[in-house]
């Protein structure tokens, strides 16, 4: 069974840097290109980031330079940096497993929560 | 700011179809796949519709995805009390290099 757990979410004061980990199972983790998604509270899901297979890496204007996505093949993990951090960032932070080349979103984490608040 | 456009909501009763519409432009539906995301009260997204009109396993075919030009159109047939959620178009944008979300669509089931 496929599964993503993601931790690390935390209350941080504004400009402050928080990490986020995701633990696969389930299936082959170095085959899959892997996304961060997150959502603010009553809002819409927005993209955040994602990392292929060959550690490729793409982000969404908002959290670029401040945000570094990773992968460990070896620990079936899939993290997220995130450093500078401000109110907008707020959010429950999902990761999603992806097909290889493709945007295809097909499992996703239960989610974290990131609150940036003083 | 999303660059991916659908109405608010949308709703029907038990039974009735109903229609979703997804706007963008030729950097992102018209040129990628369209996907489709259900998101039920409380709970993590979910894969509903892939590469413009495929259905994953275990998805009803009430669903049905479409796409014409830069637009794409999702369906469902038969509404039912539990098809009541969030629903977002998503695709790749090949000038902005990023993968963009719909602004979402409540659907309602009176």
């Amino acid at each position: 069974e496929v599964q993503l757990v993601e931790s690390g979410g935390d209350l941080v004061q504004p400009g402050g840097s928080l990490r986020l980990s995701c633990a696969a199972s389930g299936f082959t983790f170095s085959s899959y290109d892997m996304h961060w998604v997150r959502q603010a509270t009553g809002k819409g899901l927005e993209w955040v980031s994602v990392i292929g297979t060959a550690g490729d890496t793409y982000y969404s204007g908002s959290v670029k330079g401040r945000f570094t996505i990773s992968r460990e093949n070896a620990k079936n993990s899939l993290y997220l940096q995130m450093n500078s951090l401000r109110a907008g960032d707020t959010a429950v932070y999902y990761c999603a497993r992806a097909r290889q080349g493709r945007p295809l979103l097909d499992y996703w984490g239960q989610g974290t929560l990131v609150t940036v608040s003083s | 700011q999303s660059v991916l456009t659908q109405p608010p909501s949308a709703s029907g009763t038990p039974g009735q179809r109903v229609t979703i519409s997804c706007s963008g432009s030729s950097s992102n539906i018209g040129n990628n796949y369209v996907y489709w995301y259900q998101q039920l009260p409380g709970t993590a997204p979910k894969l509903l519709i892939y590469w413009n009109n495929q259905r994953p396993s275990g998805v009803p075919d009430r669903f049905s995805g479409s796409k014409s030009g830069t637009s794409a159109s999702l369906a469902i047939s038969g509404l039912r009390s539990e098809d009541e959620a969030d629903y977002y178009c998503a695709a790749w944008d090949d000038s902005l290099n990023v993968y963009v979300f719909g602004t979402g669509t409540k659907v309602t089931v009176l």
